[in-house]
Order: C-alpha cells, then sequence, then structure tokens
C-alpha cells in the first residue's frame, strides 16, 4: 500500500516569510496533486503535475515534482494570513482511487 | 454553479442512534466520492459511485455504514448504529469523469457521536 509522508505535519510563521512543504512517497507517483483546505471548508485542488522534474507555478506558490517521481515539494513566497490551511498532496495512480498524504497545517499570523 | 452541498453542517448525536449524511453533487457530474477525515487517520476514502451505481465500497469501515444514490443529483451516507469512533467530519466530493480528474469537495458534515 502506497504511503504519503508529509512534513512538517505543523508549521506556523509570521506574514512575510517563505516556507516549503514536502510530499514523499513510497512508491512512484501516478499523478501528484496538491490541495489545500481551509478551516470548515473541503480540500481545494491547486495544481496536478505528471512529468518527472516538472515546476509549476500558481501566483506565489512553486510546485516542483522530484525526477523519479517520489516526491515532490510546494514552496510559499511571502506568506499572507490567507494562506492558512491544510495542505493535502494526493495520489490519483491513474484511477478514482486518490490516496492522500497526512496533510501540513500551515498558520500564517499577521 | 452552487457547487457540491452537503447536509447537515454539524451532526450531534448520541451512541447508537441513526445518522444520515446527505450531498448533492455538482451537475452533470459522474462521479461521487464520500470520504471520511479524521486527524489520526487523514483523509480516507470510503465509497465511490459512477453513474449512480457504487463501484468500489472496499473504504467502507463496517456493515453500520450504507451508502445510497438513488439518482444523479443525491446521495446519503447512513451509520447505524453510530459508535463514538465514527466521529469525524464526513465529505462528499464529485467530478466529470472520476478518473484522474477534479474532485470538488463539499464543505463537510462534522459528526459527533456522544
Amino acid at each position: 500500500t502506497q504511503l504519503l509522508e508529509q512534513s512538517p505535519q505543523f508549521l506556523s510563521i509570521q506574514e512575510g516569510e517563505n516556507l516549503t512543504v514536502y510530499c514523499n512517497s513510497s512508491s512512484v507517483f501516478s499523478s501528484l496533486q496538491w490541495y489545500r483546505q481551509e478551516p470548515g471548508e473541503g480540500p481545494v485542488l491547486l495544481v496536478t503535475v505528471v512529468t518527472g522534474g516538472e515546476v509549476k507555478k500558481l501566483k506565489r506558490l512553486t510546485f516542483q515534482f522530484g525526477d523519479a517521481r517520489k516526491d515532490s515539494s510546494l514552496h510559499i513566497t511571502a506568506a499572507q494570513p490567507g494562506d492558512t490551511g491544510l495542505y493535502l498532496c494526493a495520489d490519483g495512480s491513474g484511477t478514482y482511487k486518490y490516496i492522500f498524504g497526512t496533510g501540513t497545517r500551515l498558520k500564517v499570523l499577521a | 454553479d452552487a457547487g457540491v452541498i452537503q447536509s447537515p453542517r454539524h451532526e450531534v448525536t448520541e451512541m447508537g442512534q441513526e445518522v444520515t449524511l446527505r450531498c448533492k453533487p455538482i451537475s452533470g457530474h459522474n462521479s461521487l466520492f464520500w470520504y471520511r477525515q479524521t486527524m489520526m487517520r487523514g483523509l480516507e476514502l470510503l465509497i465511490y459511485f459512477n453513474n449512480n451505481v457504487p463501484i468500489d465500497d472496499s473504504g467502507m469501515p463496517e456493515d453500520r455504514f450504507s451508502a445510497k444514490m438513488p439518482n444523479a443529483s443525491f446521495s446519503t451516507l447512513k451509520i447505524q448504529p453510530s459508535e463514538p469512533r465514527d466521529s469525524a467530519v464526513y465529505f462528499c466530493a464529485s467530478s466529470l469523469s472520476g478518473t484522474v480528474d477534479i474532485q470538488y469537495f463539499g464543505a463537510g458534515t462534522r459528526l459527533s457521536v456522544l
């Protein structure tokens, strides 16, 4: 069974700081998705990466997929309070059965 | 579009009672998912419907859990009898096709079983 581990588990930073969170898999990702879940809401898809070494940018968020497709990182530049939430990675493995990571809970203080 | 709609948003019940959670998927989506989220186990898939037919219910924890999708615009997840360990946030999600597609999640139902 594939395991997705995310680190750190918790992160509390000041507004304006940069941060990176990680997602590591026990096996090769088919495709990797990053979600953000705000308090009291469901997860919302941020990005899907498919190709090893791929880098995608979404405003202040940069997503990188490892060359071997077993790890990924999410970097946030100049974090804002609106970035607060639970960040989840997930592997679809080409099917409906998404496996979600353990999550990184981020709090950005004003 | 209003998105995936779940009700109720919060449910508090006593052990042994029946609980029914409801979901209205996005119109036109043919795949529907029920998930459970806890601090210990994260987000877990309970059951997947495609075109109103249950395709995979291997994540349903016990016979106490059942799910139905009588039509394309409505699904229920029922727990009978409920137990304190069922306390969690239950999410419904829908997607156009179900495979490597964007899943749209509802806001969830926070269930507390006392």
